[in-house]
């Protein structure tokens, strides 16, 4: 059975950049034509999506978001890690990883503060 | 960005009643671009509907999505115990949003 957990710090400061890694098991993150993504939600409020990466490499941002994000795919460690510059409080999130919005990970809490 | 707007925003209903939820996308949305999802407290979005109609694995079929162009509908027949939550509608498409909930609480 497919499994996706997120991994990273819970605590970043204010301008700095939030790296997230999604570890996924029981599949390959190679394996069929699927895209893999993160979707973020402040407490308290609804969901965001923040952008997906395929099984090619192609990535897809927010507009909201896309100059401040980065996804990229590690198929030798069936990982895909996310990227986010300059963070502000508003930043301040669960941070779920999903595949193709079907089955997601647990989510991870990730507080901007200094 | 296409917005999803939800209505109502909040449903109180008791176990064994009908719940209508709605979506409206600021454009025309694919049908085959169109999810519902359910969430608990503490709990990850779980997909409920895919295709605006189709049941995603495991989901009971008192769970019923329809709808096509601006205009969505999510049914739960019969409200379970386990049913009241928040629900989400997304679509899909080239850039993906999501409504903003509606939560089914107890009446």
């Amino acid at each position: 059975q497919l499994q996706l957990q997120e991994s990273g710090p819970g605590l970043v400061k204010p301008s700095e950049t939030l790296s997230l890694t999604c570890t996924v098991s029981g599949g390959s993150i190679s394996s069929g034509t699927y895209y893999w993504g993160w979707i973020r939600q402040p407490p308290g409020k609804g969901l965001e999506w923040i952008g997906s990466i395929y099984f090619t490499g192609s990535t897809y941002y927010s507009p909201s978001l896309k100059s401040r994000v980065t996804i990229s795919l590690d198929t030798s460690k069936n990982q895909f890690s996310l990227r986010l510059s300059s963070v502000t409080a508003a930043d301040t999130a669960v941070y779920y990883c999903a595949r193709a919005f079907d089955i997601w990970g647990q989510g991870t809490m990730v507080t901007v503060s200094s | 960005e296409i917005v999803l707007t939800q209505s109502p925003g909040t449903l109180s209903l008791s176990p064994g009643e009908r719940a209508t939820l709605s979506c409206r996308a600021s454009q025309s949305v694919s049908g085959t671009s169109f999810a519902w999802y359910q969430q608990k407290p503490g709990q990850a979005p779980r997909l409920l509907i895919y295709g605006a109609s189709n049941r995603a694995t495991g989901i009971p079929d008192r769970f019923s999505g329809s709808g096509s162009g601006t205009d969505f509908t999510l049914t739960i027949f019969r409200l379970e115990p386990e049913d009241f939550a928040v629900y989400y509608c997304q679509q899909y498409g080239n850039s993906p949003t999501f409504g903003g909930g509606t939560k089914v609480e107890i009446k």
